[in-house]
């Protein structure tokens, strides 16, 4: 059974596009995450929600937005996506605090061309 | 100055070996230290988790933390092929944020 599942795997999408990312956890976990890992491994964390409140928005371009419709789910919404956008985006879930374990999903390759 | 750095690698043992990954970190007010293993093309999952100084063991995995010199570290005892992954240190000053390190990208050989 899939803790943290995203959709899609892959996205090959034109700079200057919008796309969505979906992001959805059965734990009955209170917090989730997004991070984007670079091309040299980097992960840093970009939003944190809580109970469908925003916690967390780190310097992240506001062509970044999450959206959650409730607490299994967290959605990345990109707008005029740029070549630099290219990386892995990461979501993850946690019970409460990140201190708690998290759970990251699959991972969704964007490539911007 | 990034906040947490680590020596990417990568890093190549024979199996058997004992491997020590290390990290550095310029916030003295980090207090939460966590190590992270991803195998290719997978999420991040959890390793090792500490809360400030000391020591923690779990199985052929040992965690350090030396807060004076900022400075952590992830033992692996008796090293397999199936510990052939990137690892990736965190940590943390609030519960809800942790700054990652690169990851060090580890094959162990048989």
């Amino acid at each position: 059974d899939t803790a943290v599942s995203q959709t899609p795997k892959y996205l090959v999408t034109q700079m200057g596009n919008d796309k969505s990312i979906k992001c959805e956890q059965n734990l009955g976990h209170d917090t989730m995450y997004w991070y984007k890992q670079d091309s040299k491994k980097f992960l840093k964390i970009m939003f944190s929600y809580n109970n469908k409140e925003l916690i967390i928005n780190e310097t992240v371009p506001n062509r970044f937005s999450p959206k959650s419709p409730d607490k299994a789910h967290l959605n990345l919404h990109i707008n005029s996506l740029e070549l630099g956008d290219s990386a892995v985006y990461f979501c993850a879930s946690s019970r409460l605090a990140a201190t708690d374990t998290q759970y990251f999903g699959p991972g969704t390759r964007l490539t911007v061309l | 100055q990034k906040e947490v750095e680590q020596d990417p690698g990568p890093l190549s043992v024979p199996e058997g070996a004992i491997v020590s990954l290390n990290c550095t970190y310029s916030n003295s007010a980090f207090q939460y230290f966590m190590w992270y293993r991803q195998y290719s093309r997978k999420g991040p999952e959890l390793l090792m988790y500490t809360y400030s100084s000391g020591n923690k063991e779990d199985g052929r995995f040992t965690a350090q933390v030396d807060k004076s010199s900022k400075y952590i570290s992830l033992f692996i005892r008796d090293s397999q092929p199936s510990d052939s992954a990137t690892y990736l240190c965190a940590m943390s000053v609030s519960p809800n944020q942790f700054y990652f390190g690169t990851g060090t990208s580890l094959t162990v050989i048989p």
